[in-house]
This record gives C-alpha cells, sequence and structure tokens, in this order.
C-alpha cells in the first residue's frame, strides 16, 4: 500500500541545537500533518498543513516549531532552538484529502534531546 | 476540546477469542472514527472507520458507533497472535474548517498461541 518515508529514524542532539525532521508522504497527497508521541504517552496532533500553508496548529505547536515543503520536496518539522521536552517520537501523515479521509502514517522519528 | 478515552488498556486473551474494544469521546458533531493498529517501532496503521450510527463489517473487524451514547467499540474475531498490537482509536474533528484526528491513548493487546 501507500508509504509514508521518515528520515532519520533516531536523531540525538545537544539542547539548544537545531533539528529538521523529514517526511517523504504519498505522492499524490497533498494534506500532511505532524503528531508528536511521547513514550508510553498518547499521540498528539501537531499540525496539519496544505498548499504551502499552516492550517491549524496545537498549543504543543510552540514557537521554535516551524514546517514547509519548498517545491514539493520533503515535508519538514524544524525545532529551533530544541528543548529536553522536545524528546519524543514525532510522526508524520498525509492524507488525499481533507475530512475523514485515512491518514497514512510513517514509522516515525524518534528524537533525544540531551 | 475533543477527548479520546480508551478502554481496557491491555487485554491478554487466548488465540481465536473474540476481543472487544472500547472508545468513548466527547463531541457529538465528530466526523469519521477511526482504528488503528500499531506495532511496537512502527506508524499507526489503518485498520477500519465508521460514521453512522450502526456497525461496519469488514473480514474479521465489526465496528459498532452509537453516537448518542458518543461510543464506538471495535471487535475482532478469531482473534491470531499476529493481531498483538496496541490500538488507537482516532476521531477525526473538524475546526474552523480544518480536520485533525485527536487520538486515544490506546488497547495493549497481546494474543497468546
Amino acid at each position: 500500500g501507500p508509504k509514508v518515508l521518515q528520515i532519520p529514524s533516531h536523531q540525538i542532539i545537544d539542547m539548544g541545537q537545531m533539528v529538521t525532521l523529514n517526511c517523504d508522504p504519498v505522492s499524490n497527497h497533498l494534506y500532511f500533518y505532524w503528531y508528536k508521541q511521547i513514550l508510553g504517552q498518547q499521540m498528539e496532533f501537531l499540525v496539519n498543513f496544505y498548499n504551502g500553508k499552516v492550517m491549524e496548529k496545537s498549543k504543543l505547536f510552540k514557537d521554535q516549531f516551524s514546517v514547509e515543503r519548498p517545491d514539493g520536496s520533503y515535508f519538514t518539522l524544524k525545532i529551533q532552538p530544541t528543548a529536553l521536552e522536545d524528546s519524543a517520537v514525532y510522526f508524520c501523515a498525509s492524507s488525499s484529502d481533507w475530512g475523514s479521509y485515512e491518514q497514512y502514517f510513517g514509522p516515525g522519528t524518534r528524537l533525544t534531546v540531551l | 476540546q475533543e477527548k479520546v478515552q480508551q478502554s481496557p488498556e491491555s487485554l491478554i486473551v487466548p488465540e481465536g477469542a473474540m476481543v472487544s474494544l472500547n472508545c468513548s469521546f466527547s463531541d457529538s458533531a465528530s466526523q469519521s472514527i477511526w482504528w488503528y493498529q500499531q506495532h511496537p517501532g512502527k506508524g499507526p496503521k489503518a485498520l477500519i472507520s465508521i460514521f453512522s450510527n450502526g456497525n461496519k463489517k469488514e473480514g474479521r473487524l465489526t465496528v459498532y458507533l452509537n453516537r448518542a451514547s458518543l461510543h464506538v467499540s471495535l471487535h475482532i474475531k478469531d482473534s491470531q497472535p499476529s493481531d498483538s498490537a496496541v490500538y488507537l482509536c482516532a476521531v477525526s474533528t473538524i475546526n474552523t474548517g480544518n480536520y485533525k484526528y485527536v487520538f486515544g491513548a490506546g488497547t495493549r493487546l497481546k494474543v497468546i498461541a
């Protein structure tokens, strides 16, 4: 079936550094999402993105976070600067349309901030 | 703000048993409810969704939705060891025209051969 890829699978960085998480969504999808899952806790919505714009973001999407998809390349989540509480698994998802359409998830990037 | 609660937290059943998983949500205007399966170290994978009151069957899976009681359940018939995973209930919500999922905390299922 359709696959979403995420690069890297694991990233370890020092607090205060910048990190970019990359997502290669399903090829014909236009709607993109990031979710955050702290170990053992609930998956939580961060942001959704369409047509080059953030459509909605949650309280977890702090000012240090940004997303973009330049020229149809990777959909990225950038955190600058990172904080200890940013340690989590970040999942990217994409869907073919808005609404109650299935979201396809990538395998996640495990971010460890030291 | 939509709230999604799942029960039980974990479940251990013998192979071949019928499994019943529950999910309660808070917003009656919620859109579709999705069930996802998540294996360790992997992303969630969609299993089945439902929008209208009633039930929907796909293979060994049956989902029941009751919007009046804000409850949805997933039933897995003839469970297999390969069904062992975390099952996530995801409620699709709309806010100012934008859609997102609100997830429950999940039910960890273990099927013993």
